[in-house]
């Protein structure tokens, strides 16, 4: 059974930085890309970030860009998302979610999502 | 940026069929996704590549894309099917349109 467990949410104040992990089973992480996905209290679905199943493509966007870095890890099985330069508008819950390839930028399973809330 | 519109509501009666679209420029030309979401819970993918099924989807969900249109339908919808629906596709990024509230009453 595939599971996405994320953790690291939290409250934080604006311009501080955060990191939020995806501990990832049931399948085999490092045969499938894996993105970020965001969603704001009572609004719908964003797309954060990708990475591809080798790191060797990565892509953000254009909200996050130059703030918000994702990495893996294939060893560890775990999926990273590491987010500075934090606004009130970053102010949502951040999904992790598995690519039904290695970059079909389909989303076939989701995690239960983890909160960050920006505020002073 | 690339757009994809969404209608906000679509009301439909038991055991009716609900159609829920999705508009872009060229839209036919991308490959279209569509993901439920019930109230508090995450998103589930019904439909992927414009028209296939994941497993476990019932086949009362159904998809197709043409023109600038892409459309899910909803075919016999039951109580269980209320939900958020979420088109996506890919431009240079990917794209979620803003979502549809199928209400079925």
């Amino acid at each position: 059974e595939v599971q996405l467990v994320e953790s690291g949410g939290d409250l934080v104040q604006p311009g501080r930085s955060l990191r939020l992990s995806c501990a990832a089973s049931g399948f085999t992480f490092a045969d499938y890309a894996m993105h970020w996905v965001r969603q704001a209290p009572g609004k719908g679905l964003e797309w954060v970030s990708g990475i591809s199943w080798n790191s060797d493509n990565v892509d953000s966007a254009d909200s996050v860009k130059g703030r918000f870095t994702i990495s893996r890890d294939n060893a560890k099985n775990s999926l990273y998302l590491q987010m500075n330069s934090l606004r009130i508008e970053d102010t949502a819950l951040y999904y992790c979610a598995k690519d039904l390839g290695r970059q079909k930028l389909v989303f076939d399973y989701w995690g239960q999502g983890v909160l960050v809330t920006v505020s002073s | 940026s690339y757009e994809l519109t969404q209608p906000p509501s679509v009301s439909v009666s038991p055991g009716q069929t609900a159609t829920i679209t999705c508009s872009g420029d060229k839209l036919g030309n991308k490959l279209v996704c569509w993901y439920q979401q019930k109230s508090g819970q995450s998103p589930v993918l019904v439909i992927y590549e414009d028209s296939k099924r994941p497993s476990g989807i019932p086949e009362r969900f159904s998809g197709s894309n043409s023109g600038n249109t892409a459309t899910l339908t909803i075919s016999g919808t039951q109580a269980m099917d209320e939900a958020d629906y979420y088109c996506q596709a890919w431009d240079s990024n990917v794209v979620f349109g803003g979502g549809t509230k199928l209400t079925v009453l």
